[in-house]
């Protein structure tokens, strides 16, 4: 049971590059999401999923893709790299509850980004 | 709209020492309300939870209780240790997560 995995762990790209970073979960939850996380800013929600085949923006979607092709993966695409998007990025998974994602949200180890 | 704000850190303490964060919150309806944390180099856990006012969530050794009247969710914990150090985020939950900025904590022999 690998739960929560992510890929790359770190990566730099320049400006304008492009991008995926890869999250997968084993657990068979309904509810994936990506989360940035910033310096005095906490953890920021970009985009969610409450299942296959349906996303939604969060807090910060802008210059971020996602698609949710099975239930166990959630890439998130960085469209054309800005320096303003060096962060840390999570993904967590979690059950659906109906109303909202279930109180246990499971987290990946991150992904360092660097944009120059 | 909804938001966590929780006490400035980097906060350090030393061992036995004891450990309050402060964590307020502004929500529309009555949110439920979480402690998650960071250690080095993780992602974040759960580490406890109050779904009402006046609900105390505990887990190892650590302590917060639900109140309604003051909007807080403060952390406790009476004798904290080394592997006590991480990073501690105040969360609540309405359609979605709402996390504060997080605490650091460094606990020193």
């Amino acid at each position: 049971n690998a739960g929560v995995t992510q890929t790359p762990k770190f990566q730099v790209l320049k400006t304008g590059q492009s991008m995926t970073l890869q999250c997968a979960q084993d657990m068979n939850h309904e509810y994936m999401s990506w989360y940035r996380q910033d310096p005095g800013m906490g953890l920021r929600l970009i985009h969610y999923s409450v299942g296959a085949g349906i996303t939604d923006q969060g807090e910060v979607p802008n210059g971020y893709n996602v698609s949710r092709s099975t239930t166990e993966d959630f890439p998130l695409r960085l469209l054309s790299a800005a320096p303003s998007q060096t962060s840390v990025y999570f993904c967590a998974s979690s059950y659906w509850s109906g109303t909202g994602p279930s109180y246990e949200q499971y987290f990946g180890p991150g992904t360092r980004l660097t944009v120059t | 709209g909804n938001s966590v704000t929780q006490m400035e850190g980097p906060v350090t303490l030393s061992e036995e020492a004891f450990l309050t964060i402060n964590c307020t919150y502004t929500a529309t309806g009555y949110p439920s309300l979480f402690w998650y944390v960071q250690y080095p180099g993780e992602g974040l856990q759960l580490l406890l939870k109050a779904t009402k006012a006046d609900d105390k969530g505990s887990n190892k050794g650590f302590e917060a209780t639900y109140r309604k009247e003051t909007t807080s969710f403060h952390l406790e914990k009476g004798s904290v240790q080394v592997s006590d150090s991480a990073v501690y985020f105040c969360a609540l939950r309405r359609n979605q997560f709402y996390f504060g900025t997080g605490t650091s904590l460094t606990v020193i022999p």
